[in-house]
């Protein structure tokens, strides 16, 4: 059974400084998906990354997928405030297309 | 495009009762999914369905059923609630089966409160 576990659970951040989220799946994957949450909002995709070594950027944040390890990271870059949500990693595994999602990390970048 | 919609937005319902959520996914997509939101149990996937099929099945007991109609809206249905079913359903639609990596489009959920 595909777990993914995320790291940390609760970040607690100032503005300006830079911190990286962890994913680390147990199975073999190639597609690993970033999503925000706002609260009492929905999920707003953010990357997807489908290759071994593949890094997206948008903005302040910065997504790396290193499948050998089976380990993705979420970089944020000078936070801001407006960073505050819930990022949730995602893992399909196989050919079917179940998103098994990490329990996510609660963001609060602080001014 | 108009986004992936949800109906009812907030629901309560008591024990042992049955309810029905609707989602109208994003025009031109084709499969849908449902994902229930729990701050204990997080996101986990429920079903999909693709052309009125279901294609994939979570770990859900068989009181969580669901259909798909040919213009792709979908419903949810479950039967005799339990206190444990509430939670957030949200719906999830993407363009088709073929593209692997097809980004899923969240709708903004049911609230469904049991009582």
């Amino acid at each position: 059974e595909l777990k993914v576990e995320q790291n940390p659970l609760f970040l607690s951040m100032q503005e300006g400084k830079n911190y990286t989220i962890y994913c680390n799946y147990s199975t073999t994957s190639d597609r690993l998906y970033w999503y925000r949450q706002d609260p009492g909002k929905s999920l707003e995709s953010l990357f997807v990354l489908l290759s071994n070594g593949a890094v997206k950027q948008e903005g302040r944040l910065m997504a790396s997928l290193d499948t050998k390890a089976r380990l993705s990271t979420l970089h944020i870059t000078a936070a801001v405030h407006d960073l505050s949500a819930t990022y949730f990693c995602a893992v399909v595994a196989g050919s079917n297309y179940k998103l098994t999602f990490g329990k996510g990390t609660l963001l609060t970048v602080n001014p | 495009k108009a986004g992936v919609t949800q109906t009812p937005r907030y629901l309560i319902k008591t024990r042992g009762q049955q309810v029905t959520l609707s989602c109208s996914p994003i025009s031109g997509h084709r499969s849908v999914s449902w994902y229930q939101q729990t701050p204990g149990q997080g996101l986990q996937f429920l079903f999909e369905y693709f052309s009125e099929t279901q294609r994939n099945k979570g770990n859900f007991p068989g009181r969580f059923s669901g259909r798909q109609f040919s213009n792709s809206r979908s419903e949810m249905n479950v039967s005799t609630l339990e206190l444990g079913d509430s939670a957030l359903y949200l719906c999830a639609s993407r363009e088709s089966l073929r593209l692997s990596y097809n980004v899923l489009f969240f709708g903004p959920g049911t609230r469904l409160t049991v009582l």
